[in-house]
């Protein structure tokens, strides 16, 4: 089984500035790596699949990047919609498809 | 509107069966692949199962394999996962979640709200 990393668990931001968030494969994913946003009480919402590719509707304040083992989600300039729960999920190796552990984004 | 609406979750008792629905609208069902995520309180998300278009391959995760069977009634638009010899680690929320292509993909654009299962005496 693919283990996913996340780090950090949670970061703290201003709004306004800058989110990176880590997402680390226990081995190669190639590009199959989607990340979602979860709010409290919410479902999770796709955001980025296949590594860097935004899902339909989502603003390109949030990118996607990397390839094999390391991933990275960058969210431009935070807005207060965006402190949330944020997950990656590789589908590289299905069976099964393993979620990371999820870094929360609060402010700071 | 497109959506998926989850029912069936509620209290059971260790060892205890229960069964969830997922009702699929606003899209054409029988071509995509669908799964059962499930999160327990406060932690991460979980994969449990999986089922493709036609329903012919099923997918467990090892924790409930054996002990869950998912299902589809592709002329009724619904999503099913019965649930046997329950345990205290299977209380969660748990999702019915779309894949975001026919073509299974084993990613997910679109999540139910999820129906919460508590396993205790």
């Amino acid at each position: 089984e693919i283990v996913m990393t996340q780090s950090p668990a949670t970061l703290s931001v201003s709004p306004g500035e800058r989110a990176t968030l880590s997402c680390r494969a226990s081995q190669s994913v190639s590009s199959n790596l989607a990340w979602y946003q979860q709010k409290p009480g919410q479902a999770p919402r796709l955001l980025i699949y296949g590594a860097s590719t935004r899902a339909t509707g989502i603003p390109a304040r949030f990118s996607g990047s990397g390839s094999g083992t390391e991933f990275t989600l960058t969210i431009s300039s935070l807005q207060s919609e965006d402190f949330a729960v944020y997950y990656c999920q590789q589908y590289n190796n299905w069976l099964p498809g393993t979620f990371g552990q999820g870094t929360k984004v609060e402010i700071k | 509107e497109v959506q998926l609406v989850e029912s069936g979750g509620g209290l059971v008792q260790p060892g205890g069966s229960l069964r969830l629905s997922c009702a699929a609208s606003g899209f054409t069902f029988s071509s995509y692949a669908m799964s059962w995520v499930r999160q327990a309180p406060g932690k991460g998300l979980e994969w449990v199962s999986a089922i493709s278009g036609s329903g012919g391959s099923t997918y467990y995760a090892d924790s409930v394999k054996g002990r869950f069977t998912i299902s589809r009634d592709n002329s009724k638009n619904t999503l099913y996962l019965q649930m046997n010899s329950l345990r205290a680690e299977d209380t969660a929320v748990y999702y019915c979640a779309k894949d975001r292509t026919a073509v299974s993909d084993w990613y997910f654009d679109l999540w139910g709200r999820g129906t919460l299962v508590t396993v205790s005496s």
